[in-house]
């Protein structure tokens, strides 16, 4: 168990709808980081926030969103879902901009 | 660019050695990791090594970097039937954040 959570651990949903995904990094952690893991492309960095504040942008869709919360806790906000966003969804954290990060379970989302 | 490379499967016996090996790009990475993902579950930080190091020992885990030909592998010792798992090859580079990069991942299935 890394410590990291994510709620919920499934969700399916259909095209056209918006879902949030919450993850708490590790007690102490700072940097929450969002990837998204499908089939074809695989892992990809979506976004990172230290603190509160964004601190980096991968490839993240415009219809995507996120935030990082007083308590550090953050959300990922997923609006006008298609079939192509069905994947896996991981949340890591580390304690500032550590090299390590830790990842939390994941989030299957299913689109249909 | 940024692009890390592995093969996509490996066969091992119990008992044997098993090597996964994955190449990398980015003359600036900064660390360089090794994360294991089982059926259903999250990604687990297994080991890293920083780009100035040749080799790291860790238990049964034993990382070598070839800086000159951008090369890593994770040899693992007296591989175990739990040792079955997808493995993945990742970096971080200097002015990328602490955003990972990720390979496609190499499937290790190990048989009695």
């Amino acid at each position: 168990d890394s410590g990291v959570t994510q709620t919920p651990k499934h969700l399916i949903t259909a095209t056209g709808q918006r879902v949030t995904l919450r993850c708490s990094p590790r007690s102490g952690d700072l940097s929450v980081y969002w990837y998204q893991q499908s089939l074809d492309q695989g892992l990809q960095f979506l976004i990172q926030y230290y603190n509160g504040e964004e601190r980096a942008k991968g490839n993240i869709l415009e219809r995507f969103s996120a935030q990082q919360f007083p308590d550090l806790h953050s959300e990922l906000n997923l609006s006008s879902l298609e079939l192509g966003d069905s994947a896996l969804y991981f949340c890591a954290s580390s304690v500032d901009d550590s090299y390590e990060q830790y990842f939390g379970p994941g989030t299957r989302l299913t689109v249909t | 660019g940024e692009d890390v490379e592995q093969s996509l499967f490996l066969s091992v016996r119990e008992g044997d050695s098993s090597v996964i090996n994955c190449t990398y790009t980015d003359s600036s990475s900064t660390y360089l990791y090794w994360y294991k993902q089982e059926p259903g579950a999250g990604l687990q930080l297994l080991t890293y090594i920083f780009s100035n190091m040749d080799m790291k020992q860790d238990q049964r885990l034993t990382v070598l970097l070839n800086k000159k030909d951008k090369h890593l592998s994770l040899r693992i010792a007296d591989t175990q039937t739990g040792d079955s798992a997808i493995y993945f090859c990742a970096e971080t580079f200097s002015g990328g954040y602490n955003k990972l990069i990720f390979g496609a991942g190499t499937r290790l299935a190990v048989h009695p």
